[in-house]
């Protein structure tokens, strides 16, 4: 069975430009979330989104936002880049809309990593 | 707020030595306690979780952890370590209702020495 798939894998941009990554859930699972892993930290929580509606928002700026489709794939936008937003981005996806529910499992992604010049 | 922390940045041991990696959270209740692993090159797997009961869990790879209420702590063990452990680990938190909000610490790299 497929796995999280994000793409693309790698990117380049650069200041002021925007971005969008992709991801498709393991199939049955309709949550999928979002993280930014920056280099030496841990994944910072960006969004969640359960049967096509937000059911949380990390503290990320308003640049940054996502949407869910009908058939549970998921696209993060970052608009107007900065060398900050240089980064690993995770999805990671669930049959449940909660952590506490069911296993609690998220299954992630390889990520996409992008590099802002 | 809430918050993970992980005290060791890195980690080096021998092969078939035991290993335990520390995490500490704050938070006011009882969470949802996680470890992950992030190997080279690959997304997060799940290790173990612990949601309530038996304080002690058993996870994949002959892994295991403890959670101490006293001591807001969830530590990590293996009592023998292979090669293909190394990796990064990742302990996380899920404050209650915060749905598949994951509070991650920053991790702890191990390295592991034949």
């Amino acid at each position: 069975d497929a796995g999280v798939t994000q793409s693309p894998t790698h990117l380049i941009k650069t200041r002021g430009q925007q971005v969008t990554l992709r991801c498709s859930p393991i199939s049955g699972h309709k949550s999928v979330s979002w993280y930014q892993q920056v280099l030496g930290q841990g994944p910072q929580f960006i969004f969640q989104y359960y049967e096509k509606e937000e059911r949380g928002r990390g503290n990320f700026p308003d640049r940054f936002s996502a949407r869910q489709f009908p058939n549970y794939s998921s696209e993060l936008n970052v608009n107007a880049l900065l060398l900050g937003d240089s980064a690993l981005y995770l999805c990671a996806s669930s049959p449940h809309p909660e952590a506490g529910a069911g296993s609690g499992e998220l299954f992630f992604g390889e990520g996409s990593r992008l590099t802002v010049l | 707020a809430q918050s993970v922390t992980q005290p060791d940045i890195h980690i080096t041991v021998s092969e078939g030595a035991s290993l335990e990696l520390r995490c500490n959270y704050s938070y006011g209740a009882t969470p949802y306690l996680f470890w992950y692993v992030q190997s080279p090159g690959q997304g997060l797997q799940l290790l173990l979780k612990y949601f309530s009961g038996d304080t002690l869990v058993q996870g994949i790879k002959g892994f295991e952890a403890e959670f101490k209420r006293s001591q807001s702590s969830f530590n990590l063990r293996k009592p023998s370590v292979h090669w293909s452990d190394a990796a990064e680990y990742f302990c996380a938190v899920v404050p209650l209702g915060g749905y598949n909000k994951l509070i991650f610490g920053a991790g702890t790299r191990l390295a592991v020495h034949p």
